[in-house]
């Protein structure tokens, strides 16, 4: 195992264009987070998924943001209508239980 | 709710010592520490769980304090390569969600 892939590793796209992305835990990693990190600033909590239910996501999140995890495997990150402010690197991250975050590479999104 | 970290930034030379604080208004389920070097993801570094636990490798350990709702990190000896971003991260009551504090800029010198 490799560790936690992401895909892709760059994305340019227009604004209003809807984008997605896709995350490959590690594969016995039962927890899966999406966190969005501008420069400067810590990861900023996204959503959760324990197996394939989404327990939590953050209120900040706008209804353009939607996340999947079926199966409890992979997961997908859609944006829609994409703006500006979504300009941003979209991390992902995998854990077993409550113990340490393994970070994927990121996805850099640039809204142009 | 995220955690608060202190100091923002911090410049050392090696062999120097450093210490990170991260506090939270709420109560602490788990402490989770990581760092962070520029263009790269966070890589973790050490979790603690119980409240009073203390940890460590190499010359990085980290204490928690329940009740203080609180946690620090305790670089000692500082290497050049231990320059980057140091970030905390917390769990909530039932352990699930990890929040992150703003992070602690730590450069090493020669």
């Amino acid at each position: 195992d490799t560790g936690v892939s992401q895909n892709p590793r760059h994305k340019i796209t227009k604004r209003g264009q809807n984008v997605t992305f896709r995350c490959d835990p590690i594969s016995e990693h039962n927890r899966l987070y999406w966190y969005r990190q501008t420069l400067g600033q810590g990861p900023e909590f996204l959503t959760y998924f324990q197996n394939e239910a989404q327990l939590e996501k953050s209120r900040l999140l706008s209804d353009r943001f939607s996340a999947e995890r079926p199966k409890g495997s992979f997961s997908t990150l859609e944006i829609q209508r994409t703006e500006q402010g979504d300009s941003a690197m979209y991390l992902c991250a995998s854990s077993l239980g409550d113990r340490g975050a393994f970070f994927g590479q990121g996805t850099r999104l640039t809204v142009v | 709710q995220q955690p608060v970290q202190s100091p923002q930034a911090v410049i050392l030379r090696e062999g120097e010592d450093a210490v990170i604080n991260c506090s939270s208004s709420k109560a602490l389920y788990s402490v989770h520490w990581y760092r962070q070097k520029h263009g790269e993801a966070p890589v973790f570094l050490m979790i603690l769980l119980k409240g009073g636990e203390q940890k460590g490798h190499d010359k990085i350990s980290a204490s928690f304090n329940e009740k203080k709702q609180q946690s620090s990190l305790y670089l000692t000896a500082s290497q050049l390569s231990y320059s980057g971003t140091y970030f905390c991260g917390s769990t909530n009551n039932a352990g699930n969600m990890l929040t992150f504090g703003g992070g602690t800029r730590l450069m090493v010198k020669p």
